[in-house]
């Protein structure tokens, strides 16, 4: 059981937007800021939003964060094949003083 | 660019200790203020949290871990290292080094990953 709540699985054609959600509590999504990370098998894992809405350099525009409340959102918009991956919210904790990560969320392009 | 890689064996035995090293290359564990940490993903599941280490050797460890966790740096190798002991089929997991700047909450750098099977 993840700390922090995603749904498992999110799809979407070509071009369109697909939004992944990722919830939390007042002591890590609610108060501190959230990252997102791409995972695709075999490879590291790579570091996609920080901040709640930063992109490290290189990665595409089209990749968002946002938040409200105790609740976190990830956007992509103009889906491509190389975006199906698994994507993981994640947020420092001030309870466990240290990250938590949500349970993953498969975006499949169909 | 900065690489992490982690080495040790893919398989342990029950109520033995899983050993993992993370070699940092591209940089100098020593030369910037940043935490080195260990993450897994059992299969299945979510990333969790094991701990970190500064180079300085001060750690912060998982409460739901802690008393089974070690996390140390060398320095001198540009290494760190994860220590598990009395491991059972639960902690059969995809095992990742990463790099946490400091004061940041977010993992910039990740290795690969090295799979650990617990079984007899």
């Amino acid at each position: 059981q993840s700390v922090l709540t995603q749904p498992p699985s999110a799809s979407g054609t070509p071009g369109q937007r697909v939004t992944v959600s990722c919830s939390g509590s007042s002591s890590n999504v609610g108060s501190n800021f959230v990252n997102w990370y791409q995972l695709l098998p075999g490879t590291a894992p790579k570091l996609l939003i920080y901040g709640i809405n930063q992109r490290p350099s290189g990665v595409p525009a089209r990749f968002s964060g946002s938040r409200s409340g105790t609740s976190a959102s990830l956007a992509i918009s103009g889906l491509q094949s190389e975006d199906e991956a698994t994507y993981y919210c994640s947020a420092w904790d001030d309870s466990l003083n240290g990250p938590v990560f949500g349970g993953g969320t498969k975006v499949t392009v169909l | 660019q900065l690489q992490l890689q982690e080495s040790g064996p893919g398989l342990v035995k029950p109520s033995e200790t899983l050993s993992l090293s993370c070699t940092v290359s591209g940089a100098y564990i020593d030369s910037s203020p940043s935490l080195w940490g260990w993450i897994r993903q059992s299969p299945g599941k979510g990333l969790e949290w094991i701990g970190t280490v500064y180079s300085d050797g001060t750690t912060y460890y998982n409460p739901s871990l802690k008393s089974r966790v070690t996390i140390s740096v060398d320095t001198s190798r540009n290494q760190f290292s994860l220590s598990l002991t009395s491991v059972t089929a639960a902690d059969t997991s995809l095992y990742y080094c990463a790099r946490l700047p400091s004061a940041a909450s977010y993992f910039d750098f990740w290795g690969q990953g090295t799979l650990v099977t617990v079984s007899s």
